[in-house]
């Protein structure tokens, strides 16, 4: 069983749509999480971190974790072709790993 | 600029023949790392360093080195490269050691080695 585990997709959605992607780890005592965007042929840039339990938003962006069931989603609100890109779920191993999952690819078309 | 450098950019070279990928980063961090990403692997640690003559394993660090004599630069070392070293490589820093400070990791642009 990998540390941190994502669909790899693609996942397609229209433009303007919700875009879910959703990531699943397996160390219950982690205790930071991320979602960095990985555009094709580009180097991973960090768009989300979270710590608690509960919703985090950021414009457009929606992290969501859930420590007893040991998930982390991302919300992307009024997708755009822009968002086209992987999207990486990162997991913090003891005090300075981090454990990335293989990636989600996004596609959103117009 | 705030950068992480690394060169060169694209790489393709000979099984056994010494190669060193350079890694800089211009932002006075601490904490500098390498991973090489693989499809349906995602990014796996090599090493990583906490600062200057401070290195660790990462989760893959087999046929790798690393050393770290100054802040800024952080090379990667393949002594003998075989052709399962073909990836893509990407050096990471990060401000500070330690709680959420390392969270932020700023990446290089990438290096795609081909070991042939």
């Amino acid at each position: 069983q990998k540390e941190v585990e994502q669909n790899s997709g693609p996942l397609s959605v229209p433009e303007g749509a919700i875009a879910s992607l959703n990531c699943t780890y397996s160390d219950r005592g982690s205790q930071s999480f991320f979602w960095y965007r990985q555009y094709s042929g580009k180097s991973p840039e960090l768009i989300m971190s979270i710590y608690s339990n509960g919703d985090k938003e950021d414009g457009r962006f929606t992290a969501q974790l859930n420590k007893a069931s040991q998930y982390v989603s991302l919300l992307i609100r009024d997708s755009q072709p822009s968002d086209s890109a992987t999207y990486l779920c990162a997991v913090k191993r003891g005090y300075n790993k981090l454990i990335f999952g293989a990636g989600t690819r996004l596609a959103v078309h117009p | 600029e705030a950068q992480v450098t690394q060169n060169p950019r694209y790489l393709i070279t000979v099984t056994g023949k010494k190669l060193t990928v350079t890694c800089s980063q211009n932002m006075n961090h601490e904490y500098m790392s390498w991973y090489r990403q693989d499809p349906g692997l995602g990014l796996r640690q090599i090493y990583y360093s906490m600062n200057v003559e401070v290195t660790d394993k990462g989760d893959v660090p087999e046929g790798y080195k690393v050393s770290r004599k100054e802040k800024r630069n952080f090379p990667l070392i393949l002594e003998s490269p075989s052709p399962n070293q073909t990836s893509l490589y990407f050096c990471a820093s990060s401000p500070r050691t330690g709680d959420t400070s390392t969270d932020t990791q700023y990446f290089g642009p990438g290096t795609r080695l081909t070991v042939l």
